[in-house]
């Protein structure tokens, strides 16, 4: 079945550490997005790539930094710049002008 | 720009339907919606192009007003399964780059 996998489904990050967030589809999508969701709040975008070994900035993304070398790939890395991590954070795909599929989702949290 | 849900909360009995409306300030090439339950991903519902058109299947439909750049989502004879919260999500587009942007949800619950 396609679909989008995220992991670790928990993760727990140290003061100054950095972390990374592993998303994967074999969906075939060419766009990605990697939104954060706090609790009783919307999906703010952090970024989104639309095309291989290229992304953009969303509304949040200092603090953050990803990568597209593979259309199947879309990881995103919380940096130490980023103050507080701790949140629900949430890879999608989709097709040109279709529906978003979302993975389950990474729940950060920091120690 | 973020797009504005209204209402924010709304209980129901089951039965009984519910609209939940989504307005942006700016020029919208499509809104989508989405159904999140406690704990899990947003699970996507339906999308509306631009061009007025309305979509749905039985018991839940929306329309958009591009005019207005308003969408409204429409929940009849509601079930318990329909709790959770719904999002709208805003696209703009420039060539072929478009990004989403979310409302801040509408949290509905049915009761028995």
């Amino acid at each position: 079945d396609g679909g989008i996998t995220q992991s670790p489904k928990y993760l727990f990050r140290k003061e100054g550490q950095n972390v990374t967030l592993s998303c994967e589809q074999n969906l075939n999508h060419d766009a990605m997005y990697w939104y954060r969701q706090d609790p009783g709040q919307g999906l703010r975008l952090i970024y989104y790539s639309q095309i291989v070994n290229d992304f953009q900035k969303g509304d949040i993304a200092e603090g953050y930094s990803v990568s597209r070398e593979k259309k199947e790939s879309f990881p995103l890395t919380v940096t130490s710049a980023q103050k507080n991590p701790t949140a629900f954070y949430l890879c999608a795909s989709n097709p040109r002008e279709g529906g978003y599929t979302f993975g389950s989702g990474t729940r950060l949290t920091v120690v | 720009q973020q797009p504005v849900q209204s209402p924010q909360a709304v209980i129901l009995r089951e039965g009984e339907d519910a609209v939940i409306n989504c307005s942006s300030s700016k020029a919208l090439y499509s809104v989508h919606w989405y159904r999140q339950k406690h704990g899990e991903a947003p699970v996507f519902l339906m999308i509306l192009l631009k061009g007025g058109e309305q979509k749905g299947h039985e018991k839940i439909s929306a329309s958009f007003n591009e005019k207005k750049q308003q969408s409204s989502l429409y929940l009849t004879a509601s079930q318990l399964s329909y709790s959770g919260t719904y999002f709208c999500g805003t696209e703009e587009r420039w060539g072929n780059t478009g990004k989403l942007i979310f409302g801040q949800g509408t949290t509905l619950q049915v009761k028995p």
